[in-house]
This record gives structure tokens, sequence and C-alpha cells, in this order.
């Protein structure tokens, strides 16, 4: 079965700064899609970022972007010029390839962002 | 507006009395999904649906109930509550065309709390 760990429960970054969170996951799978959620104080998953496994390029969104490593089973996510807005929490996620349905989540990085 | 509305959005009731938490998007999509959030346990997925009358079970099943009688709506029906039930419940959906080779993004509805004494 596949798993999804994300070993920081906190993390504390200054505005303007960089932080990079980190995700590892477990699969035997070589097709899969990985997800960077956001989960501001108002309770909405909004998606962040994802990334294809087929995809040798890191994904990048503004100032967001991914370092996937394949081999390593890593996916973590840097937030560039931090904003006091980045503050939530991170979840990240992973969906097997199409035709499987199942969602696996970790467990979250809260992310402080001082002033 | 696309998006998927959950309701209600909070719920006090009591061990054992029946309750549904509706789910309905406006987006045609055929993938629809339940999770419920605990601190510390991340989401973790309940039921998920990939098109009418067609379901499966996640990772945390027992004690819940769905159904998908059409493409829009997808309840979650809890038959008994218990107290281990009380957590924060999101339902979503996606597109999934049929041998499409892209995932597409899930659209997450607002939540609903629910607390069961």
């Amino acid at each position: 079965a596949q798993t999804v760990t994300q070993s920081q429960p906190e993390m504390s970054v200054q505005e303007a700064e960089t932080v990079t969170l980190s995700c590892t996951y477990d699969t035997s799978e070589s097709d899969y899609y990985l997800f960077w959620y956001k989960q501001p104080p108002s309770r909405q998953m909004i998606l962040v970022i994802r990334q294809e496994a087929y995809k040798q390029q890191n994904a990048t969104e503004n100032r967001f972007s991914v370092n996937f490593q394949k081999a390593a089973k890593s996916f973590s996510l840097k937030i560039s010029d931090s904003q006091l807005g980045d503050a939530a929490m991170y979840f990240c996620a992973y969906r097997s390839a199409p035709g499987t349905y199942k969602y696996i989540f970790g467990t979250g990085t809260r992310l402080k962002v001082l002033a | 507006e696309a998006q998927v509305t959950q309701n209600p959005r909070y719920l006090i009731t009591v061990t054992g009395k029946k309750l549904t938490v509706t789910c309905s998007q406006n987006m045609n999509h055929e993938y629809m999904s339940w999770y419920r959030q605990d601190p510390g346990l991340g989401l973790r997925q309940i039921y998920y649906s990939m098109n009418v009358e067609v379901t499966d079970k996640g990772d945390v099943p027992e004690g819940y109930k769905v159904s998908r009688k059409e493409k829009r709506n997808f309840p979650l029906i809890l038959e008994s509550p218990s107290p281990n039930q009380t957590s924060l419940y999101f339902c979503a959906s996606s597109f999934e065309g049929a041998g499409a080779k892209l995932i597409r993004p899930q659209h997450f509805g607002d939540g609903t709390r629910l607390s069961i004494l």
C-alpha cells in the first residue's frame, strides 16, 4: 500500500524568505501523481501545485515550485518570497495513475509566516 | 460558478441519530469522494465514486454509507453515529474522462464540522 509522510508538523519562515516543506512517499507503482494542497484558517482546500511522475521537469507555479526526486520518492515544496497569506496547513497527496481512484494524504505541515 | 456544495456546514448531534451530509457539484464531474480530517492524521478517504451507481471504499469506510444515484450528488450517510466520527468532513469532485491520461485536480467543498455527543 502507498504511504505519504510529512515529517515536519510545523515550520516557520520570515516574510520574504524561502522555505521548503518536505514530503516523502512509498509506492511500487511507476505512474502516479503528486499534489500539494494549502488549507488556510478558512478550512478551504486549495490546490497549490501538481506533478506527474512521468515528467522529469519539476513543476512551478509562480512562487511555488517542487523538487521531485522520483528515485528517492521525495516531493518537496519550495515557497519563495514568503508572504503572510502563505500561512496555512500544507498537505502532500498521492494518487495512482488513471484507472485507480484512491488518494493518500500526508498528515500536514503547519506553516507560520513571521512579519 | 463552479463549486462543490456541502450541507450542513456545522452539525452537533447525539449518538445513534441517523444523519446525512449532502454533497453536490455543478461541474458534471465523474469522480466524487469523501474525506475526514482529524488533527495529526491529515485527510483520510472514506468512500469514492467513479460515476453513477459506482462506488468503492477508501481507507476508513467503517460506519459510513454512500450512494450515487445522480451524477451531481454524493451524500454521506451515518446510520448510527458515534463520538469517534466527530470530525471535519470534506467532499471533493474531479473530471475523470474515459481513457484520460491526465488526472484533473479535485475541487473541494468548504467542509462540514460534525460533532457527535
